[in-house]
């Protein structure tokens, strides 16, 4: 059954501090996976898009790694900002499939000054 | 336009009225997509347009679901006889193709509807 786990389901940082978001997926066969951030009352916003072939990507202060072989992905935030708190939802395409985008169910992290 | 435009933002009914909601994905995009997303979850697949056609409706939870794309560009949601439990975001994305090679997804603000 394809299915997106993300990790942990929720997270309090300080202003300024890092932290990693983890998303384990079990989608097959694996196009590519995407994080999106969800401000509150808003839709996603994509940060990034990463294929197979992709171990990293950064946007900014953003950095998802993708591992295809253990099926993980993580979402690093470095120096936090009060701005960053949202949910971030990671999302798993399938390359077969009229509806192959599989969502996890976010992670909700709220930062704090 | 510029994005994904969906209306109305909010919407309060009545249990058992009829609602509908509008998406009017970017220009040119020729896959559209409707989620449903309560809260602290991630969004729900209800239904996927490619084109005019529904590509794949199997997320749609009852037959008081029913989506059109007429012209395959605007597309309405339509819900009949609303309960309760039909409360929830109603996020609408479009993408410029589907499938094997789609390309990057662009989500509406999403439509809030409270049956009461």
């Amino acid at each position: 059954k394809n299915q997106v786990e993300q990790s942990p389901q929720s997270l309090i940082i300080l202003e300024g501090k890092n932290c990693t978001l983890q998303c384990n997926y079990t989608v097959s066969p694996f196009s590519n996976l995407r994080w999106y951030k969800q401000d509150t009352g808003r839709g996603p916003v994509s940060l990034t898009i990463m294929t197979f072939s992709e171990n990293t990507k950064s946007n900014g202060r953003y950095t998802a790694t993708l591992d295809a072989d253990t099926k993980q992905s993580s979402l690093h935030i470095t120096a936090s900002q009060l701005s960053d708190s949202a949910s971030y939802i990671c999302v798993v395409s399938a390359e077969r499939g009229a509806n192959n985008l599989f969502f996890g169910t976010g992670t909700r992290l709220t930062v704090i000054p | 336009g510029a994005g994904v435009s969906q209306t109305p933002s909010n919407k309060v009914t009545e249990k058992g009225k009829y609602v509908e909601l509008r998406c009017d994905p970017i220009s040119g995009h020729t896959a559209l997509y409707w989620y449903r997303q309560s809260l602290g979850q991630g969004p729900e697949f209800l239904i996927y347009f490619q084109g005019t056609g529904a590509a794949d409706d199997s997320g749609l939870p009852n037959d008081r679901f029913f989506a059109v794309r007429p012209e395959g560009s605007v597309s309405t949601l339509k819900i009949q006889r609303t309960e309760r439990g039909d409360s929830a975001v109603y996020l609408c994305a479009s993408s410029l193709r589907a499938g094997l090679r789609a390309g990057e997804l662009f989500f509406g603000e999403g439509s809030r509807l409270t049956v009461l």
